[in-house]
């Protein structure tokens, strides 16, 4: 099965407000994916953490990375329309590559 | 430019038939996957491949198979469609094992009927 939970399953959001999603493991792993599916399309890459404690910024995102490298987060501040989209976590599992089930992000206008 | 295509696009097919959906990528990656995703579920591994002639079982890879008789291509086959297969698939591949982002093809969308 999946080696990650994410959390929430679902997110509405206000435009203009903040969320965070969660993807948590109960081992140790040595690096995490974040991609990124909009509706009707593809998962594309957005970014990968490889150090404990790392944080990494893209624009209004914010992804980090555990102490203890068994969970993640990504932040988005300020949310606008084109963050709409089901939103991936990965995980290199005897280097396959797995992935949780996804946070699905709606927006209201 | 370097891609990942799959095909057909969308596919309707009768139960106990065998389908088979095409992936092909020109990056010369040995690595390649196959994914069904269904609501509630997310991604789920079918098969991998790590290289011309290496198949190995994902997690959901009952009912179906993948051959890889060289690096570009790694089609996936339901041997008797069911229409528990009905789904999405995506192909990915990525350039080794270990710390490379994914590329995945436009997804294929499966009806068995």
């Amino acid at each position: 099965g999946q080696q990650v939970m994410q959390i929430p399953q679902y997110q509405h959001v206000q435009e203009g407000e903040d969320f965070t999603t969660y993807c948590n493991s109960s081992t140790t792993l040595s690096n995490i994916q974040w991609y990124k599916q909009r509706p009707g399309g593809h998962p594309v890459f957005l970014i990968q953490l490889v150090k404990s404690g790392e944080v990494k910024k893209q624009k209004r995102l914010t992804f980090q990375f555990g102490e203890a490298k068994k969970n993640s987060s990504l932040h988005i501040t300020a949310t606008q329309t084109t963050d709409v989209g089901t939103y991936f976590c990965a995980v290199n599992n005897d280097y396959k590559l797995s992935f949780g089930a996804g946070t699905t992000v709606t927006v209201r206008a | 430019d370097a891609e990942i295509t799959q095909s057909p696009r969308h596919k309707i097919t009768e139960t106990g038939r065998q389908v088979t959906l095409a992936c092909h990528q020109t990056w010369n990656h040995n690595n390649m996957f196959w994914y069904r995703q269904d609501l509630g579920h997310g991604l789920r591994l079918i098969h991998y491949s790590y290289g011309v002639q290496d198949t190995n079982k994902g997690e959901v890879s009952d009912g179906y198979s993948v051959s890889r008789s060289n690096t570009e291509d790694l089609p996936l086959t339901l041997e008797s469609a069911a229409s528990s297969q009905t789904s999405v698939y995506f192909c990915a591949s990525r350039r080794d094992r270990g710390n490379t982002e994914a590329f995945f093809g436009q997804g294929t969308r499966l009806t068995v009927v």
